[in-house]
């Protein structure tokens, strides 16, 4: 089994603040996947990361791909309310999640 | 392109008695994936449906069983409710092609409560 190992679980900060989330596996990955879920939704589908070391930018959101196709890493810029919510990973191929990150922004 | 859509949004049942869940995915998708998810667990797959076919499996018991028709909408059944099967159900459409990324696109959930 591929185990994604995300981290921090929780992470509560302030609108304006920067912040990065992680997820790691032993395994390596063809490509990787970051989803957001919103309460009272099902997960939502940001990004697809495909090739060692690529960067994908979505907005305020910087998904890295680690060059070991083994980690990738989410970071925030500028975070606001809107971005509240269940942050998870993906190895593309699979159909496990990591455990998520549950992020809340405040005002 | 309409969604994925699933029925009921929510649902109250009593332990031992039986339900069945069900999930339109979105057009031309023929993978259809089913998660259980909790505060405690996370979010827990339960089977993938491919062609009719059950492709993958998680790790749940016999109680939980799934099946796919022609049109590619799924149901899922669980008999003999626990308490502990409380839980948002999600299903999740997919092309389900090999070789590319499984992109998955989720409905809302059922939200399953057992009293």
């Amino acid at each position: 089994t591929q185990l994604l190992e995300q981290s921090p679980q929780f992470l509560s900060i302030q609108e304006g603040e920067n912040l990065t989330v992680y997820c790691n596996s032993s395994s390596v990955f063809s490509s990787l996947q970051w989803y957001r879920q919103e309460p009272g939704e099902g997960p939502v589908l940001l990004v697809t990361v495909v090739t060692g070391g690529e960067v994908k930018k979505l907005k305020r959101l910087t998904f890295q791909f680690g060059d070991a196709r083994k980690d990738s890493s989410l970071h925030i810029t500028a975070a606001q309310p809107g971005d509240t919510g269940l942050y998870l990973c993906k190895g593309a191929q699979k159909l496990v999640f990591g455990q998520g990150t549950r992020l809340t922004i405040n005002p | 392109k309409a969604g994925v859509t699933q029925t009921p949004r929510y649902l109250i049942k009593t332990r031992g008695q039986q339900v069945t869940l069900s999930c339109s995915p979105i057009s031309g998708h023929r993978s259809v994936s089913w998660y259980q998810q909790t505060p405690g667990q996370g979010l827990q797959f339960l089977f993938e449906y491919f062609s009719e076919t059950q492709r993958n499996k998680g790790n749940f018991p016999g109680r939980f069983s799934g099946r796919q028709f022609s049109n590619s909408r799924s149901e899922m059944n669980v008999s003999t409710l626990e308490l502990g099967d409380s839980a948002l159900y999600l299903c999740a459409s997919s092309a389900g092609l090999a070789g590319f990324p499984y992109e998955q696109y989720f409905g809302p959930g059922t939200r399953l409560t057992v009293t």
